[in-house]
């Protein structure tokens, strides 16, 4: 069976630190996958989704980005963090070439001081 | 763009009262999905309506999909406390980007 999973659970980093979230996915192959972010009490905004290693797709010009070194691993990265990066970070999985059902992993919430 | 529009933002009801959340979107979709979210966790898939005018019920919950599938509800028949969490559409229009709703929040009164 699909699983998913992100790490850190939890982070708090002071605001110009660096940011590396970790999200892979095991049991399929070639899935496209999804970052969200969701501030406190809000909806789920889409940062970036990939296809595909090494394509990635942007949907919200900002301080983050993110890579796809691995058919099943995605990264999300800021070189310098800002006290509106903070939020709950959903990592996501779709079947590939497929509209179908998203699988979201845990999630990392993100507090930066 | 494609942009789906969920409301009430927020429902308060109390235990044994029915619920309904809507979802209107702003252009024909492929498919729409309903997730749940429980406080404090990640969404998790509920359903994928995929046929216009398609009706699917899971116990308590009945889900539908309107004739020009542009719009979607969710129906809790006596919402119960564990029915409590942010209720999520998520409409597709052909691509592989789920557009999401901003969610309905309900809190269940005991």
């Amino acid at each position: 069976s699909q699983t998913i999973h992100q790490w850190p659970a939890t982070l708090v980093q002071p605001v110009g630190s660096p940011l590396s979230l970790e999200c892979t996915v095991e049991g399929t192959s070639n899935p496209n996958l999804y970052w969200y972010r969701q501030a406190a009490g809000r909806g789920l905004q889409l940062l970036f989704y990939s296809v595909g290693i090494g394509q990635i797709s942007s949907e919200v010009p900002q301080n983050l980005s993110a890579s796809r070194p691995q058919d099943r691993q995605f990264i999300l990265s800021s070189k310098k963090l800002l006290l509106s990066d903070s939020g709950f970070y959903l990592c996501a999985w779709t079947s590939s070439g497929s509209t179908d059902t998203q699988y979201f992993g845990p999630g990392t919430r993100l507090t930066v001081l | 763009g494609q942009q789906v529009m969920q409301i009430p933002q927020y429902q308060h009801v109390q235990e044994g009262e029915d619920f309904t959340t809507y979802c209107n979107s702003s252009t024909t979709l492929s498919n729409i999905q309903w997730y749940k979210q429980r406080p404090g966790g990640h969404p998790v898939f509920l359903i994928q309506l995929v046929k216009s005018g398609e009706v699917k019920k899971q116990k308590r919950l009945t889900f539908q999909f309107g004739e020009a599938k542009k719009n979607s509800s969710l129906h809790i028949t006596a919402t119960q406390t564990t029915d409590v969490g942010t209720y999520f559409c998520a409409g597709t229009g052909g691509s592989y980007i789920p557009t999401f709703g901003r969610g309905t929040s309900l809190i269940v009164h005991p």
